[in-house]
């Protein structure tokens, strides 16, 4: 089962490039989302879906920009790159809703460096 | 204020031995869940366990368990019987609610390192 594909792996930009980061999931899961993960803070929420059509901003999203036109795909583009977008990416899907466990499952992340 | 603080950036533990991994919470919601991710070197995320907040018993994975301490806003990963292949980065996190976003908020995490 392929889950979470995210894409590509590792990545260096110059500041002002813009790029998109690539993410789809077989699992037939409403919920995506976009996290950071920087040295030392553990990992942080950038922007999220509940559906097709359905996106939100989280904890971190400035400089990042998002869309949802199908259950499966959920790219994260950045406009304008800084070296402060440097980080680790990672992409996750799951279920929504309920008392019962929604683990999140989590693509194999992208290594992104701005110089 | 940090929705999850993991105070221990790092710990050591004997192979074969059991090991405690802190992870207290701050939430005002009475429905919330609570989990536990591994990080090998490798960066993948891997998901231990799983534990909410209406459970009555804690939750139990093979050797990974969960000390549930509700009143005291705790959520502590008890592995047993380490083995070296656990040593990696732990991540306690949390989701707030239980319908629609599943949003999670992530501690700093834990080194584990595991001697032979």
């Amino acid at each position: 089962n392929a889950g979470v594909t995210q894409t590509p792996k590792f990545q260096v930009l110059k500041t002002g490039q813009s790029m998109t980061l690539q993410c789809a999931q077989d699992m037939n899961h409403e919920y995506m989302s976009w996290y950071r993960q920087d040295p030392g803070m553990g990992l942080r929420l950038i922007h999220y879906s509940v559906g097709a059509g359905i996106t939100d901003q989280g904890e971190v999203p400035n400089g990042y920009n998002v869309s949802r036109s199908t259950t499966e795909d959920f790219p994260l583009r950045l406009l304008s790159a800084a070296p402060s977008q440097t980080s680790v990416y990672f992409c996750a899907s799951s279920r929504t809703g309920g008392r019962e466990n929604t683990e999140a499952f989590f693509g194999q992340g992208t290594r992104l460096t701005v110089v | 204020a940090q929705k999850i603080t993991q105070t221990q950036p790092g710990m050591f533990v004997q192979e074969k031995e059991a090991v405690t991994l802190d992870c207290t919470y701050d939430t005002s919601d009475q429905s919330y869940g609570l989990f536990w991710y591994k990080q090998p070197s490798s960066g993948e995320m891997i998901f231990l366990i799983y534990q909410g907040s209406y459970d009555e018993q804690n939750a139990t994975e093979g050797r990974y368990s969960l000390n549930f301490q509700k009143a005291r806003k705790s959520a502590n990963l008890v592995i047993s019987a380490s083995q070296l292949g656990d040593s990696a980065m732990y991540f306690c996190a949390m989701r707030e609610g239980m319908a629609g976003a599943n949003n999670l908020f992530f501690g700093t995490g834990t080194r584990l390192t595991v001697i032979p």
